[in-house]
C-alpha cells in the first residue's frame, strides 16, 4: 500500500493477556517509530528502529513492552501481561531516511484492556 | 528538556471564521525542527508543515499560515475562513534537527470544532 498500515485497528484484551501489534511501514523507509497516545494526550515516543536495529528504546514504559523489526521492514510491538494502564492508541510512523525528515503515520491500533 | 505547550484545549468556531492555534516550545538545542500535524477522527496523524530553527520566515499554504517567532519560542498556526472539514485535533511537535532517529515531542493537542 501507499501508506503506513497498522493492524489490528482495534484490540480488546483481558488484563494479563499478551498482545502483538503490527506495523507495515512505507516500502523502503529506513526509520520506524512507535508512539503511545493516551486519551486526550499527544503521542509519546516508545522506540525507534533504523532498518533492523533498535537504536532507542528509552520510551518503553516497562519490560513488558518489546518491539522488533527483524528484516528491517515490518515491525511488531508486543505487550506482555497487559494492564489497564496500557489502554491507548499505538501509532507507528516511518520516514525515508535516518534524518529527521517528514514522518508518515499509520492510523494506529486502539488497545483496550478490560 | 524539550517541551511543547498547547494551552488551548478546545476551540469552537463557526464556519468562515479565522482561528489561531497557539504553540509554545522549550528546548536547549540551537538547531531543531517544529511541526504541525492534524489528527482527524480516523486517527492517523497528517503532516501539515515542518520548519527548521534557521528559517523564521512565515509560510502560507492556501488557507493555512504559520508564524514562527524564535524570540518568543512560538510557532502559531492560523486557519483562515475555517471549514467544517478542518474539525480535528491539531498537534504541534518539536525535534532535534541533526540527530538521527530523534523522536517528535508533541504537545497535548488542540481540538478544533468548526460548525456550519
Amino acid at each position: 500500500g501507499a501508506g503506513v498500515s497498522q493492524s489490528p485497528r482495534y484490540k480488546v484484551a483481558k488484563r494479563g493477556q499478551d498482545v502483538a501489534l503490527r506495523c507495515d511501514p512505507i516500502s523502503g523507509h529506513v526509520s520506524l517509530f512507535w508512539y503511545q497516545q493516551a486519551l486526550g494526550q499527544g503521542p509519546e515516543f516508545l522506540t525507534y528502529f533504523q532498518n533492523e536495529a533498535q537504536l532507542d528504546k528509552s520510551g518503553l514504559p516497562s519490560d513488558r513492552f518489546f518491539a522488533e523489526r527483524p528484516e528491517g521492514s515490518v515491525s511488531t510491538l508486543k505487550i506482555q501481561r497487559t494492564q489497564q494502564e496500557d489502554s491507548a492508541v499505538y501509532l507507528c510512523a516511518s520516514s525515508i531516511n535516518h534524518l529527521n525528515t517528514e514522518a508518515f503515520f499509520g492510523q494506529g491500533t486502539r488497545l483496550t484492556v478490560v | 528538556a524539550q517541551k511543547v505547550t498547547q494551552a488551548q484545549t478546545e476551540i469552537s468556531v463557526v464556519e468562515k471564521e479565522d482561528v489561531t492555534l497557539d504553540c509554545v516550545y522549550e528546548t536547549r538545542d540551537t538547531t531543531y525542527y517544529l511541526f504541525w500535524y492534524k489528527q482527524p477522527p480516523s486517527g492517523e496523524l497528517v503532516f501539515l508543515i515542518r520548519r527548521n530553527s534557521f528559517d523564521e520566515q512565515n509560510e502560507i499554504s492556501g488557507r493555512y499560515s504559520w508564524n514562527f517567532q524564535k524570540s518568543t519560542s512560538s510557532f502559531n498556526f492560523t486557519i483562515t475562513a475555517s471549514q467544517v472539514v478542518d474539525s480535528a485535533v491539531y498537534f504541534c511537535a518539536l525535534s532535534d534537527l541533526n540527530q538521527a532517529g530523534t523522536a517528535l515531542i508533541f504537545g497535548k493537542g488542540t481540538t478544533l470544532s468548526v460548525s456550519s
